[in-house]
């Protein structure tokens, strides 16, 4: 079937770093992803998404990057900071389908 | 303006006892679902709806009814409660775009 995943389930980084969060998808029929961020205790909260006609798409910190050669996703954030401690869930959705798929999550931990 | 609220926060209950977990929000958007989380699972769908009086199954469906009665709200129900249904519950709500927006959650224990 169909699935969203990440390559790897838990960073670590130094506060200041760049952060690099990765996501494959395998439905090549997917033409909307978007990024979650999910903090302790809460329900996840949007951050960015990216349309499949797109190659990338910049936020505040945040840059999205879709390769739909080798159907993968990532997010990237800038100058990582305590409060983007959190899980990172990417999600992928096709044209007409009322449902999101969302990937299983990865947890991004700040070391001062 | 709460956008989508979740109603209770928490709640114990004993095998085989029923509950409503009930979503609500203010944003009059048409579609709404249901999750449940799980740790190393993510999110899972249970159901959802596209529009008032409509429902639809998700992922993960058995154990659950739904309904939705009028558009702001969407109820959960749990009518006989397993272990099994110890979780995280969340709901989340969309315009007509894709993306979703989700409530702040219900612990629920079932022992």
């Amino acid at each position: 079937g169909e699935s969203v995943g990440l390559h790897l389930p838990t960073l670590s980084v130094q506060e200041g770093d760049n952060s690099i969060i990765n996501c494959a998808y395998s439905n090549s029929a997917s033409d909307y992803f978007i990024w979650y961020k999910q903090e302790s205790g809460k329900g996840p909260q949007f951050i960015i998404d990216i349309r499949s006609n797109m190659d990338k798409r910049q936020g505040q910190r945040v840059t999205v990057l879709l390769n739909k050669t080798v159907k993968h996703l990532s997010l990237q954030i800038a100058a990582t900071q305590p409060g983007d401690s959190a899980v990172y869930f990417c999600a992928e959705t096709v044209q007409g389908a009322q449902k999101l798929v969302f990937g299983q999550g990865t947890r991004l931990t700040i070391n001062p | 303006n709460a956008g989508v609220t979740q109603t209770p926060k928490f709640r114990v209950l004993k095998t085989g006892q029923s509950m409503t977990l009930l979503c609500a929000q203010d944003m009059n958007h048409e579609y709404m679902y249901w999750y449940r989380q799980d740790p190393g699972m993510g999110l899972r769908l249970i159901h959802y709806s596209v529009g008032e009086g409509t429902t639809a199954k998700g992922e993960v469906p058995d154990g659950y009814n739904v309904s939705r009665l009028k558009k702001q709200n969407f109820l959960l129900g749990l009518e006989s409660a397993a272990p099994s249904q110890t979780s995280v519950y969340f709901c989340a709500t969309r315009r007509g775009g894709k993306t979703q927006y989700f409530g702040p959650g219900t612990r629920l224990l079932v022992l």
